[in-house]
């Protein structure tokens, strides 16, 4: 049981670029979500999705694409970097309802030059 | 929208002494749910305690407990006797019952010193 699992762990990236984080969890959790961590500033919900083909915005979403076509798997997608996408990225899995906890993956930091 | 305020942007608490972590939130909802998360210098985010609104006897995991005020909305971390591991960043988290958006305050960065 691996729990959360993000690819890549660090990543650097050029403005303009594109690319995914990838997300995955093996608990059949239908609850999952995308934070980003900041200094000073906690983590923001950028996307959240509460089962298959289905997804909503955050607190932070704009610059962010996501969707949910299996259980498993939620990726997150950057399509023009920039710099002030900056930030560590985490994504969180857990049963559908308020009162759960969530479970956090170990956390991508990315840095956009 | 729910706010969340942590006020203590840092602490520091001697080995085996007991240290106080604050947080207050703002929401107009009446059911709602309350957390505490760790996040050690590993950067892994771990629960530690969660609160729900419509109890009124306080949470308690081992050594940590909460002081949970909702007409104040307040939501305060005791941890005793505390440890070397416990040095982490502290995150008060909120939730409301009509909803899944998971709102985190800024932060209290803890220093355990030996």
């Amino acid at each position: 049981n691996a729990g959360v699992t993000q690819t890549p762990k660090f990543q650097v990236l050029k403005t303009g670029q594109s690319m995914t984080l990838q997300c995955a969890q093996d608990m059949n959790h239908e609850y999952m979500s995308w934070y980003r961590q900041d200094p000073g500033m906690g983590l923001r919900l950028i996307h959240y999705s509460v089962g298959a083909g289905i997804t909503d915005q955050g607190e932070v979403p704009n610059g962010y694409n996501v969707s949910r076509s299996t259980t498993e798997d939620f990726p997150l997608r950057l399509l023009s970097a920039a710099p002030s996408q900056t930030s560590v990225y985490f994504c969180a899995s857990s049963p559908v309802g308020p009162n759960y906890e969530q479970y956090f993956g170990p956390g991508t930091r990315l840095t956009v030059t | 929208a729910q706010t969340v305020t942590q006020s203590q942007p840092e602490m520091s608490v001697q080995e085996a002494e007991t240290v106080t972590l604050s947080c207050t939130y703002d929401t107009s909802e009446n059911n709602y749910y309350l957390f505490w998360y760790k996040q050690p210098p590993s950067r892994q985010m771990i629960l530690v305690i969660r609160q729900e609104a419509y109890k009124q006897q306080n949470a308690t995991e081992n050594r940590f407990s909460v002081n949970f005020q909702k007409a104040a909305k307040s939501f305060s971390l005791k941890i005793s006797d505390s440890q070397l591991g416990d040095t982490a960043m502290y995150f008060c988290a909120f939730i409301g019952g009509s909803n899944y958006k998971l709102t985190f305050g800024k932060g209290t960065l803890l220093t355990v010193n030996p």
